[in-house]
């Protein structure tokens, strides 16, 4: 079993509609969370980090974590066809040294 | 633009060679990290260096290996490369450990 676990999609919505991500992981001593964006192999680009759980907005971005349950989400809202990406979770902290976990990846596709 | 520089941006060899993959971090960071990209396999942590000293391995074969130099650039070697080798490499760099990790734009080694 993968420590994280992220639905490969392809996931396909609408313009302006909300975009809902997840990721679920096994190992309850990771600390911190992570969502990257990458354009068409491109360089991962981060989008939102959060340390605790709960809720972290950044514009149209909402981060979730709720460590209980040990699942993470990534609302987009209004998306616009410029979200048409693959999305990545990652998550660390069980070690000293920053060795994150990738998911592996979702692919979003807004349509116009 | 996240300020991780990678060189050179293409690289095409035949199998049994060697090739040298180069990243510069952030100003500031302290912390590289390399990751491959294939098409299966996701992103996959290679290892990480921090202030010139290696802190963590991960699927790194033993035919990959790494160094990162007194003015923090690093080099990661490829030898007696093979067709599986083809892959985008990453860079990330971060200041601290643990902190977020910012990614170059990779470099793509064509195997043929």
């Amino acid at each position: 079993q993968k420590e994280v676990e992220q639905d490969p999609g392809p996931l396909s919505v609408p313009e302006g509609a909300i975009v809902s991500l997840n990721c679920t992981y096994s190992n309850s001593a990771f600390q911190y969370f992570m969502w990257y964006r990458q354009y068409s192999r491109k360089g991962p680009e981060l989008l939102m980090y959060t340390y605790s759980s709960g809720n972290k907005e950044d514009g149209r971005f909402t981060a979730q974590v709720d460590k209980s349950s040990k699942y993470i989400s990534l609302f987009i809202r209004d998306s616009q066809p410029s979200d048409s990406a693959t999305y990545l979770c990652a998550i660390g902290g069980t070690d000293s040294w920053g060795k994150l976990q990738f998911g592996a990846g979702t692919q979003v596709v807004v349509t116009p | 633009d996240s300020g991780v520089t990678q060189t050179p941006k293409h690289l095409i060899t035949a199998t049994g060679q060697r090739v040298t993959l180069r990243c510069s971090p952030r100003s500031g960071d302290l912390s590289v990290y390399w990751y491959q990209q294939s098409l299966d396999q996701g992103l996959q942590f290679l290892i990480q260096y921090y202030n010139g000293e290696e802190r963590a391995k991960g699927n790194i074969l033993e035919r990959f290996s790494a160094q990162q130099f007194p003015d923090l650039h690093s080099e990661l070697n490829l030898s007696s490369l093979e067709l599986g080798d083809s892959a985008l490499y990453f860079c990330a760099s971060s200041v601290g450990i643990p902190d977020t990790q910012y990614f170059g734009p990779g470099t793509r080694l064509t195997v043929l």
